[in-house]
């Protein structure tokens, strides 16, 4: 089926390591984006990408790296995790054209810190 | 920046009952809105959309929202609940660019 994956579902990590969460869509979708969802403060933009090539900041995006060398990939590096990055991470994607526009979401992946 | 205010962070109907959630947005220019469900330890999923095409958007699962320019208003209807709808709904604004908005969400709970 046509969306967006997430690798992992789940994940527990110590304080200090580091690692990525897969993101991949067969849309070809321009617009990627990773949100993180805690209770209370909805989804909140970490890093987003326009196309191949080209990553910005959003509004959390300290703690976390990105990479965009394809259309369908999109990972999300945790440098050193923190337990404040425990959270359920979303990664979406969106077409720029007008009546294709608004994101597809992956299912998530629930991350822990200890 | 632009922002979306979803007023009430949990909201309770009767089974049977009028769903009303309100979201407000603050936006210079025309904007594209969404109104996205989320069932629990899912990821979100596109409920309806507004693109200038009508202001009365109808979505799934009978879910319907008027977009008013004179109150920046995008409240999501249904007339009549389902013990299916629980679930937390986002509103969100995006303009042209590349960027959404989402609001905090409101927890929708239905009682039989």
């Amino acid at each position: 089926n046509a969306g967006v994956t997430q690798t992992p579902k789940f994940q527990v990590l110590k304080t200090g390591q580091s690692m990525t969460l897969q993101c991949a869509q067969d849309m070809n979708h321009e617009y990627m984006s990773w949100y993180r969802q805690d209770p209370g403060m909805g989804l909140r933009l970490i890093h987003y990408s326009v196309g191949a090539g080209i990553t910005d900041q959003g509004e959390v995006p300290n703690g976390y790296n990105v990479s965009r060398s394809t259309t369908e990939d999109f990972p999300l590096r945790l440098l050193s995790a923190a337990p404040s990055q425990t959270s359920v991470y979303f990664c979406a994607s969106s077409s720029t054209q007008g009546s294709n526009y608004g994101y597809t979401f992956g299912s998530g992946t629930r991350l822990t810190v200890v | 920046a632009q922002s979306v205010t979803q007023l009430g962070s949990h909201v309770s109907v009767s089974e049977g009952a009028l769903v009303l959630l309100r979201c407000n947005y603050s936006s210079s220019v025309p904007p594209y809105l969404f109104w996205y469900v989320q069932y629990p330890n899912q990821g979100l999923q596109l409920l309806l959309k507004y693109t200038s095409a009508a202001t009365l958007v109808k979505g799934i699962n009978g879910f319907e929202a008027e977009f008013k320019k004179s109150e920046t208003s995008f409240h999501l209807t249904k007339p009549s609940a389902h013990m299916s709808d629980a679930a937390e709904y986002f509103c969100a604004v995006s303009d042209t660019g590349n960027q959404f908005y989402f609001g905090t969400g409101t927890s929708l709970t239905v009682i039989p």
